[in-house]
Parts: structure tokens; C-alpha cells; sequence
């Protein structure tokens, strides 16, 4: 089965700063990746995904990078704000319709 | 707007207890989800089912069973609450494969 793995498990940046979440993936069958922003108290909720035949996806601030080859994708946020403290769960999903695998998180603090 | 919808929000148990959570949506998915997150450990998936008919452990299912009684009602039972069952338990649909989950509010229960 699909196995995520995901790293750092917390990341400090300053205000302003980028900040980067890798994650890798196993099964080379998983063909959807969405990351999930989780507050603190709150739910899990999409903040961007891509599917395997894209390499890179932008919305504003953050953006995803997919190597399909070397079977790992990132989450880069730039300009961070203190807003964007959180945990960050990546996850992989084959398209044959099986569940998502989450990765264990990471908890991003920007300080001001 | 169309929305998954947990109940209770929070709930404090004795050991040795049944217990159910439960979950209903508004969104017309087909697929149920239900997760359990533990400090440190992501999202692990308890049981899913894709329509009715169909329940499916996941991996972590000893100790709960579930029951799907229509397309928008899914339901969590712990037979006999433990401690370690103390965790934030969250219901997420999708539809279909290879597109986001959404995830109800969470329900925090505490076995004492």
C-alpha cells in the first residue's frame, strides 16, 4: 500500500520568509496529491492539489511541485504571514479510487 | 452551503462504555470517511465506505465498527471505550476518485 512521509515535522520561519514542506510517496500508482491546512482547533481543509500530469501548480502565495520520477512533491509558501502558522498535511490518493494516505504533518510557525 | 456535519462536538466517556459518533453531509458525495488524529500521527483512517452497501476497514479499525444508514449518514461506534481511544475523531467525504476530502468540524472524545 501507499506510505507518505513528510518532512520537517515543525518549521519556524520568520515573517516574510518562504517556507518549503517535502513529502514522498510510495506508490507509484498515486496520481493526486492535495495538501491540507489544518488551524489550530480547527478542520483539516484543501489549500491546493496537483494531479500527475502536472509538474508545478500556483495559487497566489503558495504553489506544488510534483517529480513524478523521483516520487516526491513539495509545498512551497512564500511572503509567509503569520496567518499561515499551521499544520501542513500533505497526502497521495491512486486514481483506481483508493483512500487518501496523509503524511504526519508539519507544524509551521511564522514568527513576526 | 452544503456541508459535513458532526455530532457531538465534544464528548467525555467512561471506560467500558458504547459510544457513537456521528456524521452527516449535505454535499451528495458518495464516499464516507472516518479519521482519527492523534498528536503527532496525521490522520488515520478507521473505516471508509463508497456507497451504502459498501464498508471498508481501515487501518486502525479494531476496537470501533461503523454503520452507513443512507448516501448521507455515516456513523462511528466505539463498543467499549478504552483511554487510549481519546483522540479528535473527523468524518470527510469525497466524490470519487482522485478529488479533495472534506472534513466535517471534529469531534474530541475523551474516555476516562
Amino acid at each position: 500500500g501507499e506510505n507518505v512521509e513528510q518532512h520537517p515535522s515543525t518549521l519556524s520561519v520568520q515573517e516574510g520568509d518562504s517556507a518549503v514542506i517535502k513529502c514522498t510517496y510510495s506508490d507509484s500508482a498515486s496520481n493526486y496529491f492535495p495538501w491540507y491546512k489544518q488551524e489550530l482547533g480547527k478542520r483539516p481543509q484543501l489549500i491546493i492539489d496537483i494531479r500527475s500530469n502536472v509538474g508545478e501548480k500556483k495559487d497566489q502565495r503558495i504553489a506544488v511541485t510534483l517529480n513524478k520520477t523521483a516520487k516526491h512533491f513539495s509545498l512551497h509558501i512564500t511572503e509567509t504571514q503569520p496567518e499561515d502558522s499551521a499544520v501542513y498535511f500533505c497526502a497521495a490518493r491512486p486514481n483506481y479510487g483508493q483512500n487518501f494516505v496523509f503524511g504526519p504533518g508539519t507544524r509551521l510557525s511564522v514568527l513576526p | 452551503d452544503a456541508d459535513v456535519t458532526q455530532t457531538p462536538r465534544n464528548r467525555i466517556t467512561k471506560t467500558g462504555k458504547r459510544i457513537m459518533l456521528e456524521c452527516s453531509q449535505t454535499k451528495g458525495h458518495d464516499r464516507m470517511y472516518w479519521y482519527r488524529q492523534d498528536p503527532g500521527l496525521g490522520l488515520q483512517l478507521i473505516y471508509y465506505s463508497f456507497d451504502v452497501k459498501d464498508i471498508n476497514k481501515g487501518e486502525i479499525s479494531d476496537g470501533y465498527s461503523v454503520s452507513r444508514q443512507a448516501q448521507a449518514k455515516f456513523s462511528l461506534s466505539l463498543e467499549s471505550a478504552i483511554p487510549n481511544q481519546t483522540a479528535l475523531y473527523f468524518c470527510a467525504t469525497s466524490q470519487g476518485a482522485g478529488t479533495e476530502a472534506f472534513f466535517g468540524q471534529g469531534t474530541r472524545l475523551t474516555v476516562v
